[in-house]
């Protein structure tokens, strides 16, 4: 089984300042690790996914994320931020052999560019 | 823009009524999940279809019934609903079940029970 924390509820940001959202998940297990975006009304859209190899992944709309093995954590970045950067954020993990596909998603941080 | 495609976004319905939620998706993707997500929180995993056959429900009862009557879509069937279903459905596809693709969400169905 797995669990995800996302250490911050919500990240009120100024508009081209950097941000970082935090998310540490625990499991028995060798995991994917995933952030997703959740724009006020709609679905889910994929940010960014670590699978395996390089630890720095790259993203969508210029965030990137981190996988620290050893803190279990999978932070997410964004130097600079803009107003449509305004969202929910949620954290997921999905185990090697997790049947159907099974995601455990964090509590979510709500991210709230001002201007 | 999202190539999965929920309808209808917004529906209101009593607790006696029977309607239903659907779902498309035309990437070739042979599993399909349905979550329920509600205001402030992650969305949680209800039923999951792989290859047309359901493979996961996770206790959900059974006034929700989903149906997969083919590899592009999947429905959710709703009756006898309680105000507390009242919640954001979403679907989502992947390739398959057991591989390391992602999850792709439609926009989701606001359900409103009365």
């Amino acid at each position: 089984a797995q669990s995800v924390t996302q250490l911050d509820s919500q990240v009120p940001v100024f508009e081209e300042a950097p941000v970082e959202l935090r998310c540490n998940y625990s499991s028995s297990v060798s995991v994917y690790l995933f952030w997703y975006v959740q724009y006020p009304n709609q679905g889910l859209q994929l940010l960014l996914k670590y699978l395996s190899g390089s630890t720095l992944v790259k993203g969508i709309n210029g965030f990137e994320a981190e996988f620290n093995k050893s803190q279990t954590s999978f932070h997410l970045r964004k130097p600079s931020v803009h107003i449509s950067d305004t969202a929910e954020y949620f954290c997921a993990v999905r185990g090697f052999r997790a049947a159907g596909n099974k995601l455990t998603f964090g509590g979510g941080t709500r991210v709230l560019v001002k201007p | 823009d999202t190539e999965v495609t929920q309808t209808p976004k917004h529906l209101v319905m009593g607790m006696t009524n029977k309607k239903s939620l659907k779902c498309e998706q035309h990437m070739g993707h042979r599993a399909m999940y349905w979550y329920k997500q509600k205001a402030k929180k992650p969305p949680e995993l209800m039923f999951v279809y792989s290859y047309e056959k359901l493979s996961i429900n996770e206790s959900v009862p059974s006034r929700f019934s989903p149906e997969c009557p083919n590899s592009s879509l999947l429905n959710l069937h709703l009756h006898a609903l309680q105000p507390e279903d009242s919640a954001l459905y979403l679907c989502a596809s992947s390739q398959a079940t057991g591989n390391t693709g992602e999850l792709f969400f439609g926009e989701g169905s606001r359900l409103t029970v009365l």
